[in-house]
């Protein structure tokens, strides 16, 4: 079966302009996750929806970044005001439920001049 | 604090030679899961095996298997007959579901294998 998908695979931006990144995760999963990779570290959480609403939004840096999941499924995260520390890949996945197998999309690499 | 270590930045192993990567995991939790992911340049994580903290028995999967000491608190990843593929990152990832439903990661292991 299809597993998560993201788009756009890279996204170059402006320092101070908006971006928008997409998650379509597998079907049927009801967990969808937001994790953030810098060069050299590993994944580190930003938000976590369970349905339709944000279960845990304690990663998130600051009040630049935000992210829905209007109807359960596909998951936008919004970040405003770009800067140059927000450069880095942003990796979703998706599980079943709490503690599952998390399944990992190919990233976003964002890079912002 | 950090909550699971992975103190090899780099590991070498000869092709069809087995390999060790060491995980340590820091959590007074009683339930937990202990994952590990491999990322080969192309970023994707791919999930590998998976290791509960009430399972008895070492989990195995195919050439993966994953040396879980409790006592120790480690939950080392075994390849077994190393392949070229197998050249990668491994992010060792633990899950306390009692406490929030992120994983942890540690700062990841790039293996080489050397034909």
């Amino acid at each position: 079966g299809a597993g998560v998908s993201q788009t756009p695979s890279n996204k170059v931006t402006e320092k101070g302009k908006y971006v928008e990144l997409r998650c379509d995760p597998i079907s049927g999963h009801t967990a969808l996750y937001w994790y953030r990779q810098s060069l050299g570290q590993g994944p580190e959480f930003l938000i976590y929806f369970q349905g339709t609403g944000a279960a845990d939004d304690s990663g998130l840096p600051n009040d630049r970044f935000f992210a829905v999941r209007p109807e359960g499924s596909v998951s936008t995260l919004k970040i405003q005001r770009t800067e140059r520390g927000d450069s880095a890949v942003y990796l979703c996945a998706s599980s079943y439920g709490v503690g599952e197998t998390q399944y990992f999309g190919p990233g976003t690499r964002l890079l912002v001049l | 604090a950090q909550k699971i270590t992975q103190t090899q930045p780099g590991m070498f192993v000869q092709e069809k030679e087995a390999v060790t990567l060491d995980c340590t995991y820091d959590t007074s939790d009683p339930s937990y899961g202990l994952f590990w992911y491999k990322q080969p340049s192309s970023g994707e994580m791919i999930f590998l095996i998976y290791q509960g903290s009430y399972d008895q028995q070492n989990a195995t999967e195919g050439r993966y298997s994953l040396n879980f000491q409790k006592a120790r608190k480690s939950a080392n990843l075994v390849i077994s007959a190393s392949q070229l593929g197998d050249s990668a990152m491994y992010f060792c990832a633990m899950s306390r579901p009692n406490t929030g439903n992120q994983f942890y990661f540690g700062t990841g292991t790039s293996l080489t294998v050397i034909p």
